[in-house]
């Protein structure tokens, strides 16, 4: 069955960087978009990136671009959220998922989440 | 960037009722309209995509409708384990964006 787990949450002062890893089994990876989702405590769902699943693209939400970068290594079936300059409004779950059959662009299967928590 | 508006922002069904969940866009999306569910404490599934296919495994009870900038989510026959947080989420233009949520709760 898919299975995705985060990793690399934690607490961080603002300003500060913080990595971000998915790792992914039962499926084909290297056939698949991902993705970063993210969710304040009590809030709604944010979409934060995406990579193609040749890594030839690679889109964000314009709160994070220029600060994030999403990555991956097909050959560790492995995804990756590089989060810099953080802010103290980016205190979220952050969740990967995997971008559908049919469209890269909706997600449909997802992680259990890595909190992280941005503050002095 | 394409703002999703969910209507209700709380709706009050009693077990066995039949709920209707409102989805608008800013502007026209096509089919590419995705629902999901969030349970408290647990992560988002998806119910359905292509604003009316539902997703593997997920019941008939479930029907999306809708094209361009109006989409329903109907759930039929509510049963307790449908009382959740739904999310309407758009993924015709970038950046993905979603609906803040309907709140599905027990009256």
């Amino acid at each position: 069955q898919v299975q995705l787990v985060e990793s690399g949450g934690g607490a961080v002062q603002p300003g500060r960087s913080l990595r971000l890893s998915c790792a992914a089994s039962g499926f084909t990876f290297t056939k698949y978009a991902m993705h970063w989702v993210r969710q304040a405590p009590g809030k709604g769902l944010e979409w934060v990136a995406v990579i193609s699943s040749d890594e030839s693209s690679r889109n964000y939400g314009d709160s994070v671009k220029g600060r994030f970068s999403i990555s991956r290594d097909n050959s560790k079936n492995t995804l990756f959220l590089q989060m810099n300059s953080l802010r103290a409004e980016e205190t979220a779950v952050y969740y990967c998922a995997r971008g559908g059959e049919l469209s890269w662009n909706y997600f449909e299967y997802w992680g259990q989440g890595a909190l992280v928590t941005v503050s002095s | 960037e394409i703002v999703m508006t969910q209507s209700p922002a709380t709706l009050s069904v009693s077990p066995g009722e039949r709920a209707t969940l409102s989805c608008r866009a800013s502007q026209s999306v096509s089919s590419n309209l995705a629902w999901y569910q969030q349970k408290p404490g647990q992560t988002p599934r998806l119910l359905i995509y292509g604003a009316s296919t539902r997703a593997t495994g997920i019941p008939a009870t479930f029907t999306g409708s809708g094209s361009g900038t109006e989409f329903t989510l109907t759930i039929s026959s509510l049963q307790s384990e449908d009382f959740a947080v739904y999310y309407c989420q758009q993924y015709n233009n970038w950046p993905l964006t979603f609906g803040q949520g309907t709140k599905v709760e027990i009256k």
